[in-house]
């Protein structure tokens, strides 16, 4: 199985200040259509999990753009330019190149 | 608007089966791979079970193979778990969620997701 590991595990973040979440994965996940199957999701307080970022860097309908996803292979980083209380959560990483699919252990953002 | 909504769960013994049902609508359902997910509460996301549009691949996580099968009804626009010889680490949130690529080959993101059904399991 593919094994995903977040970092930091905990992220408290002053408003209006940057944030950063790294996820690795344990093979590559580039694909021989070119694409990496790798996607950010979050889980707000009391709500399930929505999809944040897919196929590496791109962001879900409706999704702010301070949010940004970059990294090829088997690093991966997720940043939110600006972050607003509104972001609270846990954010999962994700690979769906191969089953099972599998997620990071989850990165909780609180705000200071 | 796309609406996933999953029913079923509830409080069952050891040992014992449930099927976790998930109703889909605002999409075209048989153009779509589907997908169960799980959540211990307080915990991580944990990939049960996903089946291709036309039920032609199936896959499980190792921790459910050989006692959940999941299935679908196009007809109906539903999910299927069926979840056999239930055990206490099972109990969790199981939220249904949706493919993205229409009649996709492999899995690719999930989006969205339902608002989950709880499934305990315990004497």
């Amino acid at each position: 199985d593919i094994v995903m590991t977040q970092s930091p595990l905990s992220l408290p973040v002053t408003p209006g200040e940057p944030a950063s979440i790294s996820c690795r994965s344990s093979q590559s996940l580039l694909s021989s259509n070119g694409h990496n199957y790798f996607g950010w999701y979050v889980q707000k307080p009391g709500q399930s999990p929505q999809l944040l970022i897919y196929l590496v860097s791109r962001r879900a309908s409706g999704v702010p753009d301070r949010f940004s996803g970059s990294g090829s292979g088997t690093d991966f980083t997720l940043k939110i330019s600006r972050v607003e209380a509104e972001d609270v959560g846990i954010y999962y990483c994700m690979q769906a190149l191969q089953t099972p699919v599998t997620f990071g252990q989850g990165t909780r953002l609180e705000i200071k | 608007e796309v609406q996933l909504v999953e029913s079923g769960g509830g409080l069952v013994q050891p040992g014992r089966s449930l099927r976790l049902s998930c109703a889909a609508s605002g999409f075209t359902f048989d153009d779509y791979s589907m997908h169960w997910v799980r959540q211990v509460p307080g915990k991580g996301l944990e990939w049960v079970s996903g089946i291709t549009w036309n039920s032609g691949n199936i896959g499980y996580a190792d921790s459910v193979k050989g006692r959940f099968t999941i299935s679908r009804d196009n007809t109906k626009n539903s999910l299927f778990l069926q979840m056999n010889s239930l055990r206490p680490e099972d109990t969790a949130f199981y939220y249904c969620a949706k493919d993205s690529v229409p009649k996709g080959g492999q899995w690719d993101w999930f989006d969205p997701w339902g608002q989950g059904t709880l499934v305990t399991v315990s004497s």
